[in-house]
């Protein structure tokens, strides 16, 4: 089936430093990647959408100079995380559609996550 | 800001026994309503992606109901094994397009031996 392999699993950062997070997709092309974040005892949260070869759409309250997101291929997202604080600490996992179409009626294959701790 | 709800946030079940969580969301501009099985330190596992009023799924022992005009999807676990141990996840979606989901907070189960 669709994988989607995130890294890192878990990093720690100084804060004021950037912290980059990958998202492949192995065996599919993934036209969009969702980013998600979330706080301890909350739900996932989508932060932004990013689509290959375009700008990538934040939903509101999210900064899009803090949170950059490059989806140069098909198969590659990143989420640099810029001069990172302790409020940015939380768990952030990638998401695509398991096809290259987007519908509605497919699953949506997810990284296993990145747990970013800023100190 | 749409919301959904899952409950109970965590349950204890016996190994064998049958039991049944809900999600509630809302009822307007639904598109279509998925579940995931997320366990530690791996990635949520799609379980269903339903998308009729009344549709009923069924994968094993897992299967799911959908009520789009009163907003709820149960999930039904048969004969609880240790390894359902996880945290059941439901998420809504609304509209057609290239959107992400809206996630409930989770009901977190574990199976008691």
């Amino acid at each position: 089936g669709a994988v989607v392999s995130q890294h890192p699993s878990r990093v720690i950062c100084k804060s004021g430093t950037s912290v980059k997070i990958e998202c492949r997709s192995l065996d599919f092309q993934a036209t969009t990647m969702f980013w998600y974040r979330q706080f301890p005892k909350q739900s996932l949260m989508l932060m932004a959408t990013s689509n290959e070869g375009s700008k990538a759409t934040y939903e509101q309250g999210v900064e899009k100079d803090k949170f950059l997101i490059n989806h140069a291929s098909l198969t590659l997202s990143t989420l640099t995380v810029t001069s990172a604080h302790p409020e940015d600490s939380s768990f952030y996992i990638c998401s695509a559609p398991s096809s290259r179409e987007v519908s509605n009626h497919y699953g949506y294959t997810f990284g296993s996550g990145t747990r970013l701790t800023v100190v | 800001i749409l919301n959904v709800e899952q409950s109970p946030q965590s349950l204890h079940v016996q190994e064998g026994d049958s039991t049944n969580f809900t999600c509630s969301f809302p009822s307007s501009n639904f598109y279509a309503l998925h579940w995931y099985r997320w366990e530690t330190a791996k990635s949520p596992e799609a379980l269903f992606v339903m998308t009729l009023n009344g549709d009923e799924k069924k994968k094993g022992r897992i299967s799911a109901t959908l009520n789009t005009k009163e907003g709820y999807s149960y999930l039904y676990i048969k004969g609880s094994q240790p390894e359902d141990s996880a945290t059941y996840l439901c998420a809504f979606k609304s509209g057609g397009g290239a959107d992400g989901l809206t996630f409930g907070k989770g009901t977190h189960l574990i199976i008691q031996p």
